[in-house]
């Protein structure tokens, strides 16, 4: 079975700090990855996703995310964080090309101080 | 279509009543899926259509949930006989494709407490 796993339960960081927010799955066969953010009362929004080909992905609102593959590993970055960041985000595995649903992490809360 | 739409927004309900949500999903979209999001955890998988058709059910889905999609649009699930462990948010998403994680739109959730 799938698993996903993020590293930190609450980050806290101050405005143009630098952000990595862990992420690892356990999956045997080939996976989708993704990161979803979800702003407080709001619905979950995707960040950004990897299917295949270059493991960097960039996504929306300057985030990006690295697979490293021998890792199994897929760790969401962003150089300089905003107030506006403050949000749960969660990492999201999908089973290759026929897997219909997400197993998800259990989120990692941002916050970012003005 | 502005989007995949719940209702209601939040339900406080009393132990042991049923409780029935409703799923708008986009128009267009075959595909609808129900997720249970508990507090501090990540969403988790418990069904999904395709069509009218049920495709998949999570063991999760004890048999006091019931989901139906009949016309294939929306979808209701139920909650027989509500436990305090039912207390959660309840996520709708829906798609398009096949390929897994392409236009996937979740809705903002029902919140269900259960006193």
């Amino acid at each position: 079975a799938q698993s996903v796993s993020q590293h930190n339960h609450h980050v806290i960081l101050s405005e143009a700090a630098s952000l990595e927010l862990g992420c690892n799955y356990s999956y045997g066969g080939t996976v989708n990855l993704f990161w979803y953010v979800q702003y407080p009362g709001q619905h979950l929004q995707l960040l950004l996703k990897y299917f295949s080909g270059d493991p960097l992905v960039k996504g929306i609102k300057g985030f990006e995310a690295e697979f490293i593959k021998s890792k199994f590993s897929f760790n969401l970055r962003k150089p300089s964080v905003q107030w506006s960041d403050t949000a749960e985000y969660f990492c999201a595995v999908n089973a290759g090309d026929y897997g219909q649903n997400f197993v998800f992490g259990p989120g990692t809360r941002l916050s970012v101080l003005p | 279509d502005t989007g995949v739409s719940q209702n209601p927004r939040h339900k406080i309900t009393k132990r042991g009543q049923n409780v029935t949500f409703r799923c708008d999903p986009i128009s267009e979209h075959n595909r609808l899926y129900w997720y249970r999001q508990t507090l501090g955890q990540g969403p988790e998988f418990l069904t999904y259509f395709q069509n009218e058709a049920q495709l998949e059910k999570s063991r999760l889905l004890s048999d006091r949930f019931s989901a139906e999609r009949p016309k294939g649009s929306f979808s209701t699930l139920e909650i027989q006989r509500t436990e305090q462990g039912d207390s959660a948010m309840y996520l709708c998403a829906s798609s398009l494709t096949s390929r897994a994680g392409i236009g996937y739109t979740f809705g903002s959730g029902t919140r269900l407490t259960v006193v």
